[in-house]
């Protein structure tokens, strides 16, 4: 199995309260990526990382920011939490872009309840 | 925006009966991916085709992609409960530049259950 941690795993916030998520890799991948899962949407994406530092926008970016400081660490941030923002979300890693035919390998997902 | 349509939504069958999955855009992709997920985990990949007309087999999953790359099946024969799961495909458009960052479409996702 690929190398991938996210921590907390469960988190229950309230509504405007700062979450942040962790997503560690120990596979030396250069892009990293951070989805959310909701029921009846797939996998959408969040930001994305191609290396330290180097992070653009994905569709559903709005009231998530994030940051890359090192190669094997990619932070999600909601800066102030929603009900909207309830999800299940999941970092993910590849080698190659995804475009590439490059395989994402992802992580078991950190499920974040706001109240 | 780019959409993957995938159908159906749920799918619930007995053991031993032969099943499709189907993945339709009306955008190109540059490859197609087939992962599975288990309740609890992330997403695993299954297979990846590339070039139109593809057709790749894993065991049971046989796996196409439409000649002009825009839609993709999966086909189980004899499914098993152990193929129980959420199917989901998604499509590369490479988006190039200095990011070369090849942007996947998820569809919805396709949540299979078999019985025993």
């Amino acid at each position: 199995d690929a190398g991938i941690t996210q921590s907390p795993r469960h988190k229950v916030t309230e509504t405007g309260t700062p979450v942040t998520l962790r997503c560690h890799q120990t596979e030396n991948h250069r892009y990293m990526y951070w989805y959310r899962q909701d029921p009846g949407h797939g996998l959408r994406l969040i930001h994305y990382s191609y290396g330290v530092k180097d992070t653009d926008k994905g569709e559903v970016s709005d009231g998530y920011s994030v940051s890359r400081s090192k190669t094997e660490d990619f932070l999600l941030t909601l800066e102030s939490a929603t009900s909207s923002q309830t999800s299940v979300y999941f970092c993910a890693i590849s080698e190659f872009g995804g475009g590439n035919t490059g395989e994402l390998f992802f992580g078991e997902g950190s499920r974040l309840t706001v109240l | 925006t780019q959409l993957l349509e995938q159908s159906p939504q749920f799918l619930s069958i007995q053991e031993g009966e032969n099943l499709t999955v189907y993945c339709n855009s009306s955008s190109v992709f540059s490859s197609l991916q087939w992962y599975r997920q288990e309740p609890g985990e992330g997403p695993v990949l299954l297979v990846t085709v590339v070039t139109g007309g593809e057709v790749k087999k894993l065991k049971r999953l046989t796996f196409q992609f439409g000649d002009a790359r825009k839609d993709s099946s999966l086909h189980i024969t004899a499914a098993q409960p152990g193929d129980t799961g959420l199917y989901l495909c998604a499509g590369a458009t490479w988006v190039g530049g200095g990011t070369s960052y090849g942007k996947l479409t998820f569809g919805q996702g396709t949540i299979l259950t078999v019985h025993p």
